[in-house]
């Protein structure tokens, strides 16, 4: 069994498109995250989530808004996208401090 | 001037050689990771550190809190071992990864 899974693996999609990728895992970790890795393979944070609360919010637009409706569960949401925004998205989960689990990456492609 | 700095970036060996890729940092930090993303892309956490030395396999990782600076052998490589390595490290200040542009490693039989 996938213990961090996410999907879709790839997606293509058009310029202001509105998509979402989703992120589950099955680890009981209580902290999950939202990486970008862009065109230069350099890995940056997005997003954080403690026990569903959002813990670091990095200086991202507002089109990208993420959703944990519980603690398992941490989906990423993206409004109006632009060319920009193509990269791979990885999410990933821990105990809070610990070991990070990684998904196995989604590839998004704006055209 | 990146807070995590890898040495080198990209890597040859011939099977067999031993490795070693270099991580130095300048913030405070609770933690440092090393990370393995294969061609594939997937991101495998190899070894989490906060002090002292910690051993898997053919991999070593050791870490001088004091000088900043982190290390990740490989002995005996192998083929198989061929990926980008990423050093990462959490910010004690802001609780955040920071990450490494990473090490491309082939290794080649």
């Amino acid at each position: 069994d996938t213990a961090v899974s996410q999907t879709p693996k790839y997606l293509v999609t058009q310029m202001g498109n509105d998509k979402s990728i989703k992120c589950e895992q099955n680890l009981g970790h209580d902290t999950m995250y939202w990486y970008k890795q862009d065109s230069k393979k350099f890995l940056k944070i997005m997003f954080s989530y403690n026990n569903k609360e959002l813990i670091i919010n990095e200086t991202v637009p507002n089109r990208f808004s993420p959703k944990s409706p519980d603690k398992a569960h941490l989906n990423l949401h993206i409004n109006s996208l632009e060319l920009g925004d193509s990269a791979v998205y990885f999410c990933a989960s821990s105990f809070l401090g610990n070991t990070i689990y990684f998904g196995e990456g989604s590839w998004l492609t704006v055209v | 001037k990146n807070e995590v700095e890898q040495s080198p970036q990209n890597l040859t060996a011939q099977e067999g050689e031993f490795i070693t890729i270099n991580c130095s940092y300048s913030v405070g930090i609770s933690a440092l990771h090393w990370l393995q993303q294969h061609p594939g892309g997937g991101i495998v956490s190899l070894f989490m550190l906060s002090s002292g030395k910690k051993k898997h396999g053919r991999l070593i990782a050791t870490i001088n809190i004091q000088e900043k600076h982190s290390s990740l052998h490989i002995t005996a490589s192998h083929p198989r071992d061929s990926a980008v390595y990423i050093c990462a490290v959490r910010s004690i200040d802001t609780d955040k990864l920071i990450f490494g542009t990473g090490t491309r490693l082939q290794v080649f039989p």
